[in-house]
């Protein structure tokens, strides 16, 4: 299986500041053949399910505000909040789905308001 | 509007089963893989099992091979997971979802189903 990692685990970021999130897995989810990072973040707020914001590591899902971009290649990725809102305390999840069906989750970070 | 909701869960003992419930409405249902995804209380998100469109091609997670079954009918828009020999370390909130047919990730969620597991 495809381990996923993430730092750090938790972050306080005063609002409208920037917050970076990272995500690492234990081999590239890069698809050579579509050149597609098979690489999606979530978001997930107290008490709800959780949201896509990102799929192939940059591409943001409908609806999704501008202020959240997703970066990276391979193995090394990086979810940003260009600008914090309070509505973005959360907790982030990245997963792999290069080696389905075998999906994996990061741990989570857990972002707050500073 | 596109809505996946679960049911089913509820307090079960050790070595007991249970059937979870997704209904979905708003999409065409029979032309989508669906997944189910658990949350241990206070911990991550654990992917658990996935279904072809058809029915036809299912996975699962390790630790749960041989006990779960996943399984839907398409003429009712439902998509099901059986549990059996129930464990402690099973109880978490179940999630259906959606896996987007362009996107490969997991688009739609439902607001999941506890199920604990104790005696």
């Amino acid at each position: 299986d495809i381990v996923m990692t993430q730092s750090p685990d938790s972050l306080a970021v005063s609002l409208g500041e920037r917050a970076t999130i990272n995500c690492k897995s234990s081999q590239s989810v890069l698809y050579n053949s579509n050149n597609k990072n098979y690489l999606a973040w979530y978001q997930q707020k107290p008490g709800q399910p959780p949201k896509l914001l990102i799929y192939w590591a940059s591409t943001r899902e409908s609806g999704v505000p501008d202020r959240f971009s997703g970066s990276g290649s391979g193995t090394d990725f990086t979810l940003t909040i260009s600008s914090l809102q309070a509505e973005d305390v959360a907790v982030y999840y990245c997963q792999q789905y290069y080696n389905t069906p075998s999906f994996t989750f990061g741990p989570g970070t857990k972002v707050d308001i500073k | 509007e596109v809505q996946l909701v679960e049911s089913g869960g509820h307090l079960v003992q050790p070595g007991g089963s249970l059937r979870l419930s997704c209904a979905a409405s708003g999409f065409t249902f029979s032309t989508y893989w669906m997944t189910w995804v658990r949350q241990a209380p206070g911990k991550g998100l654990e992917w658990v099992a996935n279904i072809r469109p058809d029915g036809n091609e299912k996975s699962y997670a390790e630790s749960m091979k041989g006990r779960f079954t996943i399984s839907r009918d398409n003429a009712k828009n439902t998509l099901y997971l059986q549990m059996s020999s129930l464990r402690a370390e099973d109880t978490a909130v179940y999630y259906c979802g959606r896996e987007g047919l362009l996107l490969g990730a997991f688009d739609i969620w439902g607001h999941g189903t506890m199920v604990t597991v104790s005696s």
